[in-house]
């Protein structure tokens, strides 16, 4: 089975630019999650998706961030305009439900650098 | 304000020996209690999780402990190996969603 696939691996943008992530989940699972996870610290949820539908956003930076989930399926995460403090690890998760409790699946991580 | 801490950024055993890593927590509506391993430049794996209904979960070298009234668990690795060096979260989840609260993370060197 594939797991949570992610891109680009690494990026190194100037501030004020925009960036794109690329998430495509472990097929048949209808949750995915964003995190972000700035070096030291554990991962920070962004946005969590039930199919193409959000189910919690509240730690999202809404004027800067936005995520789309189309059909359900792969998923994109912007930055527009990006700031230093955007530097971190981006990870997706992916689970067959949304329940507490259960394993989420990780991808390897998108390194963004902003400089 | 955090609610799950890892006050432990690290940890150094001998390979053979047990390894404990603690993890505690401040809201008493978490159910369910996981942890994860990460190695560099990869993403969390789950290792194994416990519900607030038990106190204890087993899983080949892997125990979790769970002490609800301290708000306290820990994991026990016995015995551990070399393979097991990597960072460890705890994490947390509770009410109606399953987005998860990270701990910082212990980084475990298990020592040949």
């Amino acid at each position: 089975e594939a797991g949570v696939a992610q891109s680009p691996r690494y990026k190194i943008i100037e501030k004020r630019q925009s960036v794109a992530f690329w998430c495509n989940p472990i097929s048949g699972h209808a949750t995915l999650y964003w995190y972000q996870q700035i070096l030291g610290q554990g991962p920070k949820l962004l946005i969590q998706f039930q199919n193409n539908g959000v189910v919690d956003d509240s730690q999202l930076p809404k004027d800067r961030f936005s995520a789309e989930r189309l059909k359900g399926v792969d998923s994109t995460l912007k930055i527009q305009p990006a700031k230093l403090e955007d530097s971190a690890v981006y990870l997706c998760a992916s689970s067959v439900v949304g329940d507490p409790g259960i394993e989420q699946y990780f991808g390897p991580g998108t390194r963004l650098t902003v400089t | 304000d955090q609610q799950v801490k890892q006050n432990s950024p690290s940890l150094s055993v001998q390979e053979g020996r047990i390894s404990i890593l603690n993890c505690d927590y401040t809201n008493s509506m978490f159910d369910y209690f996981l942890w994860y391993k990460k190695y560099p430049a990869e993403g969390p794996t789950f290792l194994i999780s416990i519900s607030s209904i038990k106190d204890k979960n087993e899983d080949g070298r892997f125990t979790v402990f769970l002490n609800k009234s301290a708000k306290h668990l820990s994991l026990h690795i016995v015995p551990s190996q070399p393979g097991d060096s990597a960072v460890y979260f705890c994490a947390a989840s509770g009410g109606s969603q399953g987005n998860l609260i990270f701990g910082k993370g212990t980084k475990l060197s298990v020592k040949p």
